[in-house]
Protein backbone atom coordinates (compact mmCIF):
# COMPACT_ATOMS: atom_id res chain seq x y z
CA UNK A 1 0.00 0.00 0.00
CA UNK A 2 0.95 3.75 -0.48
CA UNK A 3 2.53 5.90 2.08
CA UNK A 4 -0.50 6.80 4.12
CA UNK A 5 -3.65 4.91 3.35
CA UNK A 6 -6.89 4.79 4.64
CA UNK A 7 -9.52 2.27 4.53
CA UNK A 8 -12.88 2.19 4.26
CA UNK A 9 -12.41 4.79 1.06
CA UNK A 10 -16.11 5.63 2.04
CA UNK A 11 -18.02 4.78 5.12
CA UNK A 12 -21.77 5.36 5.73
CA UNK A 13 -23.18 5.02 9.52
CA UNK A 14 -26.39 6.13 11.59
CA UNK A 15 -26.05 9.22 13.98
CA UNK A 16 -24.74 7.96 17.64
CA UNK A 17 -23.17 4.95 16.23
CA UNK A 18 -19.10 4.61 16.36
CA UNK A 19 -16.94 4.49 13.47
CA UNK A 20 -13.25 3.75 12.93
CA UNK A 21 -10.89 4.38 10.05
CA UNK A 22 -7.92 2.79 9.26
CA UNK A 23 -4.55 4.13 7.77
CA UNK A 24 -1.48 1.90 6.63
CA UNK A 25 2.06 3.35 5.96
CA UNK A 26 5.38 2.25 4.77
CA UNK A 27 8.21 3.96 6.00
CA UNK A 28 9.30 4.27 9.75
CA UNK A 29 7.67 7.47 10.97
CA UNK A 30 8.40 10.46 13.36
CA UNK A 31 4.72 11.19 14.31
CA UNK A 32 1.54 10.33 12.68
CA UNK A 33 -1.21 13.31 12.80
CA UNK A 34 -5.06 13.08 11.60
CA UNK A 35 -7.00 15.83 9.95
CA UNK A 36 -10.67 16.54 9.08
CA UNK A 37 -11.72 18.15 5.51
CA UNK A 38 -15.18 19.57 5.25
CA UNK A 39 -16.11 19.43 1.35
CA UNK A 40 -14.18 21.78 -0.68
CA UNK A 41 -12.57 23.27 2.87
CA UNK A 42 -9.67 23.25 4.80
CA UNK A 43 -7.63 20.52 6.86
CA UNK A 44 -8.51 20.58 10.64
CA UNK A 45 -6.04 19.37 12.86
CA UNK A 46 -7.79 16.52 15.02
CA UNK A 47 -4.63 14.60 16.92
CA UNK A 48 -0.79 14.05 16.58
CA UNK A 49 0.32 10.77 17.81
CA UNK A 50 4.08 9.98 18.32
CA UNK A 51 5.80 7.21 17.08
CA UNK A 52 6.50 6.22 20.99
CA UNK A 53 2.63 6.19 22.11
CA UNK A 54 0.15 3.55 21.16
CA UNK A 55 -3.29 5.63 22.52
CA UNK A 56 -4.45 8.86 22.61
CA UNK A 57 -7.96 10.38 23.25
CA UNK A 58 -9.10 13.92 22.78
CA UNK A 59 -12.73 14.16 23.78
CA UNK A 60 -14.58 12.18 21.36
CA UNK A 61 -11.52 10.90 19.21
CA UNK A 62 -9.66 7.93 19.69
CA UNK A 63 -6.30 7.29 18.11
CA UNK A 64 -4.13 4.28 18.20
CA UNK A 65 -0.77 3.43 16.49
CA UNK A 66 0.73 0.41 16.04
CA UNK A 67 4.49 1.03 14.86
CA UNK A 68 5.18 -2.91 14.51
CA UNK A 69 2.07 -2.88 12.26
CA UNK A 70 3.13 0.06 10.53
CA UNK A 71 -0.82 1.41 10.93
CA UNK A 72 -3.35 3.86 12.96
CA UNK A 73 -7.10 3.61 13.96
CA UNK A 74 -8.51 6.97 14.00
CA UNK A 75 -12.24 5.97 15.99
CA UNK A 76 -14.99 8.60 16.66
CA UNK A 77 -17.38 7.51 19.00
CA UNK A 78 -21.11 8.84 19.38
CA UNK A 79 -20.91 10.24 16.18
CA UNK A 80 -23.28 13.11 14.86
CA UNK A 81 -23.78 14.53 11.93
CA UNK A 82 -21.59 17.57 11.85
CA UNK A 83 -19.09 14.63 11.85
CA UNK A 84 -19.84 14.50 8.42
CA UNK A 85 -16.24 15.32 6.46
CA UNK A 86 -13.21 13.26 5.22
CA UNK A 87 -10.12 12.31 7.04
CA UNK A 88 -6.79 11.69 6.33
CA UNK A 89 -3.97 10.69 8.22
CA UNK A 90 -0.26 12.55 7.54
CA UNK A 91 2.64 10.79 8.42
CA UNK A 92 6.10 12.69 9.19
CA UNK A 93 8.66 10.14 8.28
CA UNK A 94 11.91 9.36 10.48
CA UNK A 95 14.55 9.72 8.00
CA UNK A 96 16.48 13.46 8.78
CA UNK A 97 16.62 13.50 4.63
CA UNK A 98 12.85 13.52 4.40
CA UNK A 99 12.45 16.95 6.20
CA UNK A 100 9.10 17.54 7.77
CA UNK A 101 6.57 17.36 5.10
CA UNK A 102 3.83 15.29 6.09
CA UNK A 103 2.59 12.80 3.72
CA UNK A 104 -1.05 12.46 3.04
CA UNK A 105 -3.47 9.64 2.53
CA UNK A 106 -5.87 8.82 0.41
CA UNK A 107 -9.02 9.63 3.04
CA UNK A 108 -11.99 8.04 4.00
CA UNK A 109 -15.59 10.12 3.44
CA UNK A 110 -17.81 10.05 6.20
CA UNK A 111 -21.35 9.88 6.39
CA UNK A 112 -23.35 10.15 9.34
CA UNK A 113 -27.14 9.57 8.72
CA UNK A 114 -29.62 11.86 11.10
CA UNK B 1 -7.35 30.55 18.84
CA UNK B 2 -4.62 32.08 16.48
CA UNK B 3 -5.14 30.32 12.83
CA UNK B 4 -3.40 30.45 9.58
CA UNK B 5 -4.96 32.56 7.06
CA UNK B 6 -4.75 32.68 3.38
CA UNK B 7 -5.74 35.01 0.54
CA UNK B 8 -7.92 34.90 -1.52
CA UNK B 9 -10.29 32.56 -1.17
CA UNK B 10 -10.61 31.81 -4.83
CA UNK B 11 -8.46 32.77 -7.60
CA UNK B 12 -9.09 32.35 -11.04
CA UNK B 13 -6.68 33.03 -13.99
CA UNK B 14 -5.25 32.99 -17.55
CA UNK B 15 -3.28 30.13 -18.45
CA UNK B 16 0.14 32.00 -18.86
CA UNK B 17 -0.31 34.79 -16.47
CA UNK B 18 1.49 34.80 -13.22
CA UNK B 19 -0.18 34.41 -9.67
CA UNK B 20 0.99 34.97 -6.01
CA UNK B 21 -0.85 33.24 -2.66
CA UNK B 22 -1.21 34.84 0.03
CA UNK B 23 -0.64 33.67 3.45
CA UNK B 24 -0.35 34.81 6.98
CA UNK B 25 0.94 31.85 9.53
CA UNK B 26 0.06 32.04 13.39
CA UNK B 27 2.76 34.48 14.37
CA UNK B 28 4.84 32.56 17.10
CA UNK B 29 5.29 29.66 14.56
CA UNK B 30 8.89 29.55 12.78
CA UNK B 31 7.87 26.44 9.87
CA UNK B 32 5.81 27.40 6.76
CA UNK B 33 4.80 24.93 4.24
CA UNK B 34 2.65 25.00 1.09
CA UNK B 35 0.87 21.99 -0.13
CA UNK B 36 -1.62 21.15 -3.14
CA UNK B 37 -4.66 18.94 -3.57
CA UNK B 38 -5.97 19.12 -7.21
CA UNK B 39 -9.73 17.84 -7.09
CA UNK B 40 -10.30 14.39 -5.94
CA UNK B 41 -6.40 13.38 -5.31
CA UNK B 42 -4.08 13.26 -2.45
CA UNK B 43 -2.77 16.40 -0.41
CA UNK B 44 0.57 17.06 -1.85
CA UNK B 45 3.60 18.50 0.12
CA UNK B 46 5.53 21.20 -2.08
CA UNK B 47 7.77 23.62 -0.40
CA UNK B 48 8.68 23.71 2.92
CA UNK B 49 10.45 27.13 4.55
CA UNK B 50 12.42 27.85 7.65
CA UNK B 51 15.06 30.79 8.57
CA UNK B 52 14.22 32.31 5.18
CA UNK B 53 15.23 29.53 3.16
CA UNK B 54 13.90 26.88 1.16
CA UNK B 55 14.45 23.79 3.71
CA UNK B 56 12.92 21.11 1.23
CA UNK B 57 10.81 20.79 -2.19
CA UNK B 58 9.06 18.17 -3.82
CA UNK B 59 9.83 17.28 -7.69
CA UNK B 60 6.24 19.29 -8.40
CA UNK B 61 7.96 22.41 -6.83
CA UNK B 62 9.94 23.17 -10.50
CA UNK B 63 11.60 26.68 -11.49
CA UNK B 64 7.94 27.81 -12.16
CA UNK B 65 7.41 28.17 -8.29
CA UNK B 66 9.21 30.34 -5.94
CA UNK B 67 8.34 31.15 -2.16
CA UNK B 68 8.83 34.57 -0.16
CA UNK B 69 8.56 35.76 3.37
CA UNK B 70 8.32 39.43 2.32
CA UNK B 71 8.05 40.87 5.90
CA UNK B 72 7.62 39.47 9.41
CA UNK B 73 3.81 38.12 8.87
CA UNK B 74 3.48 37.09 5.35
CA UNK B 75 4.32 33.69 3.55
CA UNK B 76 3.84 33.62 -0.18
CA UNK B 77 3.68 31.30 -3.06
CA UNK B 78 4.36 32.85 -6.73
CA UNK B 79 3.11 30.87 -9.88
CA UNK B 80 5.17 32.52 -13.12
CA UNK B 81 3.42 31.59 -15.76
CA UNK B 82 0.44 28.70 -14.87
CA UNK B 83 -0.62 26.06 -16.30
CA UNK B 84 -3.80 24.59 -16.63
CA UNK B 85 -2.94 21.51 -14.48
CA UNK B 86 -1.70 23.91 -11.84
CA UNK B 87 -5.53 24.34 -11.25
CA UNK B 88 -5.51 22.93 -7.49
CA UNK B 89 -6.51 24.08 -3.53
CA UNK B 90 -3.62 25.40 -1.80
CA UNK B 91 -2.85 25.52 1.32
CA UNK B 92 -0.38 27.08 4.00
CA UNK B 93 0.45 25.55 7.13
CA UNK B 94 3.13 26.71 10.07
CA UNK B 95 4.50 24.68 13.02
CA UNK B 96 6.35 26.26 15.56
CA UNK B 97 8.89 23.54 15.94
CA UNK B 98 9.08 21.58 12.99
CA UNK B 99 9.33 18.06 12.98
CA UNK B 100 8.27 17.76 16.11
CA UNK B 101 5.03 19.26 15.81
CA UNK B 102 1.82 19.92 14.51
CA UNK B 103 1.45 21.50 11.35
CA UNK B 104 -1.93 23.98 11.35
CA UNK B 105 -3.62 24.22 7.90
CA UNK B 106 -5.30 27.72 6.43
CA UNK B 107 -8.34 27.30 4.66
CA UNK B 108 -6.91 26.94 1.14
CA UNK B 109 -7.09 29.42 -2.11
CA UNK B 110 -8.59 27.15 -4.88
CA UNK B 111 -6.50 28.35 -8.20
CA UNK B 112 -8.66 27.81 -11.36
CA UNK B 113 -6.40 28.43 -14.56
CA UNK B 114 -8.28 28.93 -17.49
Amino acid sequence: SQQGEEDPQALSIQEGENATMNCSYKTSINNLQWYRQNSGRGLVHLILIRSNEREKHSGRLRVTLDTSKKSSSLLITASRAADTASYFCATDALKKSSGDKLTFGTGTRLAVRP
Amino acid sequence: EPEVTQTPSHQVTQMGQEVILRCVPISNHLYFYWYRQILGQKVEFLVSFYNNEISEKSEIFDDQFSVERPDGSNFTLKIRSTKLEDSAMYFCASSHRGKIDTQYFGPGTRLTVL
